[in-house]
């Protein structure tokens, strides 16, 4: 799997945008960008994945850039609940037996 | 969503003693399940990948035979941890594969702590 940079950590006051960052200029030209995030003593929970265009649900926001070498999860009005690890993962569907391949994420500590 | 089960969430046991994690997929069928291994302040780390009806794959380094993986079912996949130690010690999390699913979704399990003694 193609590699992702995330920054180790970010902080954001309660009810205010986040905007996390992941590079990924290695990325190939099926792979899906996944974003999952953890809560403290809990598994992965799946947040939102796209290809090429910009992509919203209800829990986030996805803005792909145009080369496609960088991503960024957006959340709108960010709540204690939302403080946890974030993960940027590459993914190619057509390869997707395989597993997912973890960096080190991004720590969201939120501030009330 | 689709939802992973794991069970149990936590289990303590004492040195030498045999652990057996199970991971259901409740609401599709998973040919594939993957095991991961997550120690404090770390990431997951990818132990196995559990092939419903043939042998479980182990990443480089991860002892097969003190590792058990048993995916006998579409809906179960199970972790033996035999002759626990201090040192296995962790946070055990499964994910599980929608096989219906177009983009090959990976749904995760609840984790399951263990703390050997």
């Amino acid at each position: 799997d193609a590699k992702t940079t995330q920054p180790n950590s970010m902080e954001s006051n309660e009810e205010e945008p986040v905007h996390l960052p992941c590079n990924h200029s290695t990325i190939s030209g099926t792979d899906y960008i996944h974003w999952y995030r953890q809560l403290p003593s809990q598994g992965p929970e799946y947040v939102i994945h796209g290809l090429t265009s910009n992509v919203n649900n209800r829990m986030a926001s996805l803005a792909i850039a145009e080369d496609r070498k960088s991503s960024t999860l957006i959340l709108h009005r960010a709540t204690l609940r939302d403080a946890a690890v974030y993960y940027c993962i590459l993914r190619d569907p057509e390869g997707s037996a395989r597993q997912l391949t973890f960096g080190s994420g991004t720590q969201l500590t939120v501030l009330p | 969503g689709a939802v992973v089960s794991q069970h149990p969430s936590w289990v303590i046991c004492k040195s030498g003693t045999s652990v057996k994690i199970e991971c259901r997929s409740l609401d599709f069928q998973a040919t594939t399940m993957f095991w991961y291994r997550q120690f404090p302040k770390q990431s997951l780390m990818l132990m196995a990948t559990s092939n419903e009806g043939s042998k479980a794959t182990y990443e480089q380094g991860v002892e097969k035979d003190k590792f058990l993986i048993n995916h006998a079912s579409l809906t179960l996949s199970t972790l033996t941890v035999t002759s626990a130690h201090p040192e296995d010690s962790s946070f055990y999390i499964c994910s599980a594969r929608d096989r219906g699913s177009a983009t090959g979704e990976l749904f995760f399990g609840e984790g399951s702590r263990l703390t050997v003694l």
